[in-house]
C-alpha cells in the first residue's frame, strides 16, 4: 500500500508568492494532520481534520496559512503571501478511526519549503 | 546568518549495548503517550505506545516506562544497531482528541 503521499517534495520561492502543498492520505484514514518542523520550534502540529472537517487549527500560525480538505484522499496547505519565516519542513500525517491503533499517525516524507 | 536553533540532546551508545533515552512531559491530561522515530530525510515513524494508566509495555526491542508521578516517559533499545541512529521524539495525545504535542527530540548515534 502506498503511504501518506505529498508533493512537492521540494519548493523554493520568493518572498509575497502564494504557496500550495499537497496531500493525499492513506486510504482509509479518518483523520488528517498537518506539521511544520524547524530548527528552531521542532515539530509543530498547525491543524487536524476528522472526516474532512477541521477539529483544531489553533496551532495555525497566522491568517496567512489556511488549509482544507475537499475530501477523504486530499488536502492542501495554503500559505499566502509567503514570508522566509515560512521557511521549514511541512509534514502531512494520517490516521485510522479512535481504536486501539488510533493514536498512531503516518507521516508522509515532508515538503521542504524554502522562501527567499 | 541563522539563529541559534533546537539543540538536540545526543546519545551516543556502542552498537549492541542498550540505549535509554528520556522525556519529560507537562500535561496532566494526556491520555496517550507515544514514541517517534525520525530518520534523516524522512518523516517520524511510529515506534511503540502507552496508555496512561498503564506504567510499562513493551514491544520488539523496546519497551517504554511511564512514571506519571514526576511526568517522565523514557524508551528502552536492547541491543542497540546501527539502524537505529536517528532523532526520537516522544510525543503526548490530550485527551478528548487527537491533538498530539511533539517534545523537542533527542539523537541517537550508534557506533559499530
Amino acid at each position: 500500500d502506498a503511504g501518506v503521499i505529498q508533493s512537492p517534495r521540494h519548493e523554493v520561492t520568493e518572498m509575497g508568492q502564494e504557496v500550495t502543498l499537497r496531500c493525499k492520505p492513506i486510504s482509509g484514514h479518518d483523520y488528517l494532520f498537518w506539521y511544520r518542523q524547524t530548527m528552531m520550534r521542532g515539530l509543530e502540529l498547525l491543524i487536524y481534520f476528522n472526516n474532512n472537517v477541521p477539529i483544531d487549527d489553533s496551532g495555525m500560525p497566522e491568517d496567512r496559512f489556511s488549509a482544507k480538505m475537499p475530501n477523504a484522499s486530499f488536502s492542501t496547505l495554503k500559505i499566502q503571501p509567503s514570508e522566509p519565516r515560512d521557511s521549514a519542513v511541512y509534514f502531512c500525517a494520517s490516521s485510522p478511526i479512535a481504536g486501539p491503533a488510533g493514536h498512531e499517525q503516518f507521516f508522509g516524507p515532508g515538503t521542504r519549503l524554502t522562501v527567499l | 546568518g541563522e539563529s541559534v536553533g533546537l539543540h538536540l540532546p545526543t546519545l551516543s551508545v556502542q552498537e549492541g549495548d542498550n540505549s535509554i533515552i528520556n522525556c519529560a512531559y507537562s500535561n496532566s491530561a494526556s491520555d496517550y503517550f507515544i514514541w517517534y522515530k525520525q530518520e534523516s530525510g524522512k518523516g517520524p515513524q511510529f515506534i511503540i505506545d502507552i496508555r496512561s494508566n498503564m506504567d510499562k509495555r513493551q514491544g520488539q526491542r523496546v519497551t517504554v516506562l511511564l512514571n506519571k508521578t514526576v511526568k517522565h516517559l523514557s524508551l528502552q533499545i536492547a541491543a542497540t544497531q546501527p539502524g537505529d541512529s536517528a532523532v526520537y521524539f516522544c510525543a503526548e495525545k490530550l485527551g478528548g482528541g487527537f491533538k498530539t504535542i511533539f517534545g523537542a527530540g533527542t539523537r541517537l548515534f550508534v557506533k559499530a
